[in-house]
């Protein structure tokens, strides 16, 4: 089945530590995004890539990283600079910026809960 | 920044009556798109429309776009206990490639 894939569902970190989030696709979507939900609140953007080797930061940025190595992935590391990482992590993707934004939808992941402990 | 915003936040109705939510944006935009989210879940895209359109229907939902008051709003007829969820307005603003959500109206359908 075509879809996009986020691993693991549940996800528990130490303070101090670096913990990656995955996400995959098989849509052969170009753009690809990552978002955070704290309880009861909305989608905040975290960082977007449109192209393979090629990313930009979001609105809250600081304290992750991403990369875009392959045109199906694109994971994000939670760094221990991030001061409150718990929360629902939403990946997304889309056809990509020349079709996207005139025509169509972002397609979402299962989402990551991510809990410090 | 959050580039739109939704009222109500929550809303609560009997099934069969009609639930209407409202999203506010701030600048110019591309197309505007709903989507729901089922409590724990992934979203799920419902409709999309282009800031030419003024409105649009898909089954159910009847979604409207003013673009001079930066508003839409999203309609959903005969509403079924299946429709509780959280639903949430996105923008992609003019001459950007972000899609950037608003803070969502939490629906209750009682049956």
């Amino acid at each position: 089945d075509g879809g996009i894939t986020q691993s693991p569902k549940y996800l528990f970190r130490k303070e101090g530590q670096n913990v990656t989030l995955s996400c995959e696709q098989n849509l052969n979507h170009d753009a690809m995004y990552w978002y955070r939900q704290d309880p009861g609140q909305g989608l905040r953007l975290i960082y977007y890539s449109q192209i393979v080797n090629d990313f930009q930061k979001g609105d809250i940025a600081e304290g992750y990283s991403v990369s875009r190595e392959k045109k199906e992935s694109f994971p994000l590391t939670v760094t221990s600079a991030q001061k409150n990482p718990t929360a629902f992590y939403l990946c997304a993707s889309s056809k990509g910026w020349e079709s996207a934004f005139m025509n169509n939808e972002a397609f979402f992941g299962q989402g990551t809960r991510l809990t410090v402990v | 920044s959050q580039q739109g915003e939704e009222d109500p936040q929550a809303l609560s109705i009997q099934e069969g009556e009609n639930a209407t939510m409202n999203c506010s944006y701030k600048t110019s935009i591309n197309n505007l798109q709903w989507y729901r989210q089922n409590s724990g879940r992934g979203l799920v895209h419902l409709i999309l429309i282009r800031s030419n359109e003024r409105e649009k229907h898909s089954g159910r939902l009847r979604v409207t776009l003013d673009t001079s008051k930066k508003s839409s709003s999203l309609l959903i007829t005969a509403s079924r206990a299946a429709d509780t969820a959280s639903y949430f307005c996105a923008t992609v603003p003019y001459n950007t490639d972000k899609l950037i959500f608003g803070t969502g109206t939490r629906l209750q359908v009682f049956p």
